[in-house]
């Protein structure tokens, strides 16, 4: 049992380059989504996706994107990395989305991310 | 603005049964959440209150009062595993989850 993947689990990046931040679940769940979390700030939301096909931005959309081909997977870029974007990346999935049952979220354990 | 307050960091004792509170202030109000979330790790959710009153799971507790804006974590028979933090999270109208940064317990033998 797998739950969410993400890879990879730490990288060092030069400022400038291009990184993509992978993601997959096998839970079937319809809702995904990429935070953030920086020393001491609660999770930030990068973007978010209620099903496969749509993506929404979220609190902290600047510098990534992200796209959605299928229900599992969901990939996170920096176009061009800054300083700045190191932090640690948490991706996680729910079956809600938008529907008013529990929804809780489980997360992946994360990419840690330095950009130098 | 929509907020969440709770003590930065706490302190117990392993056996002991340690309470903690949560305040907050939100666009509308669609049920809270409780995650523990070890160092180094992912948060792991502990419980969920949409209604007004208490919620038990085992060792854990989660109380709520829609009308305060207030919710509670009761952590009973304290453990060294639990020393984590733990975070409160409201979600709002718009199926928002507001996170902050939780509360630091830390377990001491």
């Amino acid at each position: 049992i797998a739950g969410i993947t993400q890879a990879p689990t730490s990288q060092i990046l030069a400022a400038g380059r291009r990184m993509t931040l992978r993601c997959t679940q096998d839970m079937r769940h319809n809702a995904m989504y990429w935070y953030r979390q920086d020393l001491g700030l609660g999770l930030r939301l990068i973007h978010y996706s209620n099903t496969a096909g749509t993506t929404g931005k979220g609190e902290v959309p600047d510098g990534y994107s992200v796209s959605r081909a299928n229900t599992d997977d969901f990939p996170l870029t920096l176009a061009s990395a800054v300083p700045s974007q190191t932090s640690v990346y948490f991706c996680a999935s729910s079956d809600s989305g938008t529907r008013p049952n529990t929804g809780e979220l489980f997360f992946g354990e994360g990419s840690r991310l330095t950009v130098l | 603005g929509q907020n969440i307050d709770q003590p930065t960091e706490m302190t117990a004792t392993e056996g002991a049964i340690v309470q903690i509170n949560c305040t907050y202030q939100t666009s509308g109000f669609n049920g809270l959440f409780w995650y523990q979330q070890h160092a180094g790790e992912a948060p792991t959710f502990l419980s969920y209150n949409v209604l007004d009153g208490l919620e038990e799971k085992g060792r854990f507790s989660s109380f709520l009062s829609r009308s305060k804006g207030y919710s509670y974590l009761l952590l009973k028979e304290l453990q060294m595993k639990d020393s984590a933090s733990y975070l409160c999270v409201p979600r709002d109208s718009n199926y928002q989850l507001i996170w902050g940064a939780g509360t630091k317990l830390i377990i001491k033998p």
